[in-house]
């Protein structure tokens, strides 16, 4: 399978927690997404990066998330003290320069 | 914010039925994408059709894109059970630098009734 992968694809935390998620992005796209999705909702933008740099963070992201994607491969999704309002699913996704962006299964976070 | 929004919310048909869902948006688009969700699930990628294109076919599907309206619409021919799921547009808006940035809307919950 030569999709996006992501994992875990479920986390449950306490509150107060550190949570980290991977995306593993098509091989070569250089474009990769994070995206966050609450019921009943479409996915909210988080942030972009083009290979390695990280060009984008939506208002959404508090100082309490960071992302990375070093060497501009697969990426990673931090979030310091979780709160419940951080339960979500987190989507990744990764794009070439065709614009189509192709969505990985997602990571299911709840926080207790 | 959600630039995006479908109508309808939900749309419940038979097996063999056609299928239309709308979308409309605020700003100025490079392209817009159409995503199916099945529950709990990652999104599809179904169709993307840019701004200066007004019709697109891919087997079932048929997109329409009117710029001037700011609107698009998805039409799913005849219906199948396996059809029932969630239905997102997403548009990327132009800016300076584009980059692929979507926004999406709240989505359309079909079901398709056997």
């Amino acid at each position: 399978d030569t999709g996006v992968s992501q994992n875990p694809r479920h986390k449950i935390t306490k509150r107060g927690q550190n949570v980290t998620f991977r995306c593993d992005p098509i091989s070569e796209h250089n474009r990769l997404y994070w995206y966050r999705q609450t019921l009943g909702q479409g996915p909210e933008f988080l942030t972009y990066f083009q290979n390695e740099a990280q060009l984008e963070k939506s208002r959404l992201l508090s100082d309490r998330f960071s992302a990375e994607r070093p060497k501009g491969s697969f990426s990673t999704l931090e979030i310091q003290r979780t709160e419940q309002g951080d339960s979500a699913m987190y989507l990744c996704a990764s794009s070439s320069l065709k614009d189509t962006q192709y969505f990985g299964p997602g990571t299911r976070l709840t926080v207790l | 914010s959600q630039q995006g929004e479908e109508d309808p919310q939900a749309l419940s048909i038979q097996e063999g039925e056609n299928a239309t869902m709308n979308c409309s948006y605020k700003t100025s688009i490079n392209n817009l994408q159409w995503y199916r969700q099945n529950s709990g699930r990652g999104l599809v990628h179904l169709i993307l059709i840019r701004s200066n294109e007004r019709e697109k076919h891919s087997g079932r599907l048929r997109v329409t894109l009117d710029t001037s309206k700011k609107s698009s619409s998805l039409l799913i021919t005849a219906s199948r059970a396996a059809d029932t799921a969630s239905y997102f547009c997403a548009t990327d808006a132009v800016r300076g630098t584009s980059y692929g940035k979507l926004t999406f809307g709240q989505g359309t919950i079909l079901t398709v009734h056997p």
